[in-house]
């Protein structure tokens, strides 16, 4: 069974430029969780979907990240425009949804903003 | 949210050793993780236990949940357990938080 997908790996822009990542949860996975980790830190929920609606996006800094979930199954999370304290590793994650939430990550895209 | 503490936050072993990892949480959650975060920063899961015990190879892990707390244990450790483990708990339906992580150093 194929993991959750990123993509890119890495990723380098300047302040005030944007970007976008990509998310593939595994196949059946309902939720879909975006996590920020800043170096020396455990990861920060931004924002988790359940198909396509918005379970919690509380700690979602709106003036700047947004994410989608169309049709359910892929995810784009997108900052614009970046700051430097941006720079963080974002991951993303899936899981069942029921009493059981076991959640399986992605291997992460790590952005540097300069 | 739910405070989650993990200690000691840095353990350095000589290979062969064994340790014991410790979460405490500050509230009652139906679901609580496991990872390894790997050197090139993959989190991959170690255990799903809200309650109980459970044991996989040379690692084992134990949740009390009356107690608000639980244990990972590391025997006879190899360098490739090096790397910072987490615990991640979560009430039903709700977010996740995760600790800050125990990193681990193991020595040959």
């Amino acid at each position: 069974e194929a993991g959750v997908a990123q993509s890119p790996r890495y990723k380098i822009i300047e302040k005030r430029q944007s970007v976008a990542f990509w998310c593939n949860p595994i196949s059946g996975h309902a939720t879909l969780y975006w996590y920020q980790q800043i170096l020396g830190q455990g990861p920060k929920l931004l924002i988790q979907f359940q198909n396509n609606g918005v379970v919690d996006d509380s700690q979602l800094p709106k003036d700047r990240f947004s994410a989608e979930r169309l049709k359910g199954v892929d995810s784009t999370l997108k900052i614009q425009p970046a700051k430097l304290e941006d720079s963080a590793v974002y991951l993303c994650a899936s899981s069942l949804v029921g009493s059981v939430i076991e959640q399986f990550f992605g291997p992460g895209t790590r952005l540097t903003v300069l | 949210g739910i405070q989650v503490e993990q200690s000691p936050p840095d353990l350095i072993l000589q290979e062969g050793a064994n340790s014991t990892l410790r979460c405490n949480f500050s509230d009652s959650v139906n679901n609580l993780q496991w990872f390894h975060q790997n050197p090139w920063g993959q989190l991959i899961n170690l255990f799903y236990i809200p309650s109980g015990t459970k044991q996989n190879g040379r690692l084992s892990a134990t949740t009390v949940a009356t107690e608000r707390y639980s244990l990972l244990y590391i025997s006879s450790s190899q360098t490739t357990d090096s790397g910072v483990y987490f615990c991640a708990v979560a009430e039903t339906g709700n977010q996740f938080y995760f600790g800050t992580g125990t990193s681990l150093t193991v020595i040959p």
